[in-house]
């Protein structure tokens, strides 16, 4: 049972405009919530997280949305750039004593030149 | 370059042979884990060593083992693997959690594991 979701497969962005990448996930358990980027061949690259008692993070081009009561996470990059390029994982987790992240399947943003 | 270090990038083995995935972090990191990611599929969780105790076991099978020697090197012994056992086995690593706060986890760039 897929607790985080990423409903779309693949996101295609003009160089220059904003990218949006959304997550939903159903466990209302969960209270801290991550955003990965990966590149081929490599690991997942920690990009930026979210506390429940938070509703937006900011940093630099990435900005992570909360919406507790629709259970629903964005991610949002501007300006996008190529080098952006990569597939995007949500994750989330409760605070149990141990850090066991649930993944979304994914997002493959291409931005276009 | 990822602060998590894993070995070897890549390994083929036979259903019959014994091999070891080795991870190693000097980032001063008390909690290490385990991930398995098929092609397409996000990563899942295997084991999670918390302190080099072995903190959570997502019910896998035997033929693998994990082993935490000290608080910066973790591996994972495998033996009699089967050919659905092929995936990129990822390492990763994070400060311990607490109440106060919580902590991203680290990954390495994983083994690719052909069982063959």
């Amino acid at each position: 049972d897929q607790q985080v979701k990423q409903n779309s497969p693949s996101l295609s962005v003009q160089e220059g405009r904003i990218s949006i990448l959304n997550c939903d996930y159903t466990n209302s358990m969960f209270d801290y919530f991550l955003w990965y980027k990966k590149y081929p061949a490599e690991g997942p690259t920690f990009l930026i997280s979210i506390s429940s008692i938070k509703d937006k993070n900011e940093d630099g081009r990435f900005t992570v949305f909360l919406n507790k009561s629709a259970k629903h996470l964005s991610l949002h990059i501007v300006p996008s750039q190529p080098g952006d390029s990569a597939v995007y994982f949500c994750a989330a987790s409760a605070a149990t004593g141990a850090n066991n992240l649930f993944f979304g399947t994914g997002t493959r943003l291409t931005v276009i030149p | 370059d990822t602060e998590v270090t894993q070995t070897p990038k890549h390994l083929v083995m036979g259903m019959t042979n014994k091999k070891s995935l080795k991870c190693e972090q000097h980032m001063g990191h008390r909690a290490m884990y385990w991930y398995k990611q098929k092609a397409k599929k996000p990563p899942e969780l295997m084991f999670v060593y918390s302190y080099e105790k072995l903190s959570i076991n997502e019910s896998v099978p035997s033929r693998f083992s994990p082993e935490c020697p000290n608080s910066s090197l973790l591996n994972l012994h495998l033996h009699a693997l089967q050919p659905e056992d092929s995936a990129l086995y990822l390492c990763a690593s994070s400060q311990v959690l607490n109440r106060a706060g919580n902590s991203p986890l680290h990954f390495g760039n994983g083994t690719r594991l052909t069982v063959t």
